[in-house]
């Protein structure tokens, strides 16, 4: 199995400028989750979904920052306008969703972003 | 609502020597417990797990047991490697949630 499948692994981008994150979730697994990993606050949850539908996304920071899962094999993390305090290595995970939770959530290798 | 403690780092030894990195966790329910780690410019990765109290997790010589009593899920590693550098994180999922709550991690640096 590929694994969890990030794009970019590396982006550069000024202040202002759209961001576009995008994850390929392992192939069979029904939910997804963003992270985002800073020094100061660690490894924060943005949102997840469960079967393509955002089930929380009460980590959002703020408006700038929307996330879509059009179809279980893809979704995007998008900042728009971005700015410096957004600069962070962004996660997506993926997992299968059993009946009462507690499964294993495996890793992308991140997006590290960094905000000009 | 649910929160995990991890230790301070980093975490220095030299190869061989004994490893404990301590987590504890505050659950409404009955959490499963987990140990991610992240090698250097890398994702988090699965270690090991435990579901239940007492149930021990292992992987690659390193273990952990769920102690409900003390709400602790100690990482141990009887001798590390050079290799074994990276930052680890305890985590929990509650039960009924798919969602992970981390600690704030805790980087092992091994020298030879």
């Amino acid at each position: 199995d590929a694994g969890v499948i990030q794009s970019p692994r590396h982006e550069v981008t000024e202040m202002g400028q759209e961001v576009t994150l995008r994850c390929k979730p392992i192939s069979g697994h029904n939910s997804l989750f963003w992270y985002r990993q800073t020094m100061m606050r660690g490894l924060e949850l943005l949102i997840y979904f469960n079967n393509n539908v955002p089930i929380d996304d009460s980590g959002m920071p703020e408006d700038r920052f929307s996330a879509k899962m059009p179809n279980a094999s893809f979704s995007t993390l998008k900042i728009q306008p971005s700015e410096p305090r957004d600069s962070a290595v962004y996660f997506c995970a993926s997992s299968f969703r059993l009946a009462g939770g507690q499964e294993t959530q495996y890793f992308g290798p991140g997006t590290r972003l960094l905000v000009l | 609502g649910n929160s995990v403690t991890q230790m301070e780092g980093p975490v220095t030894l030299s190869e061989e020597a004994f490893l404990t990195i301590n987590c504890t966790y505050t659950a409404t329910g009955y959490p499963s417990l987990f140990w991610y780690v992240q090698y250097p410019g890398e994702g988090l990765q699965l270690l090991l797990k435990a579901t239940k109290a007492d149930d021990k997790g292992s992987n690659k010589g390193f273990e952990a047991t769920y102690r409900k009593e003390t709400t602790s899920f100690h990482l141990e590693k009887g001798s590390v490697q050079v290799s074994d550098s990276a930052v680890y994180f305890c985590a929990l999922s509650d039960l009924g949630y798919s969602t992970l709550t981390f600690g704030k991690g805790t980087m092992l640096l091994v020298s030879p």
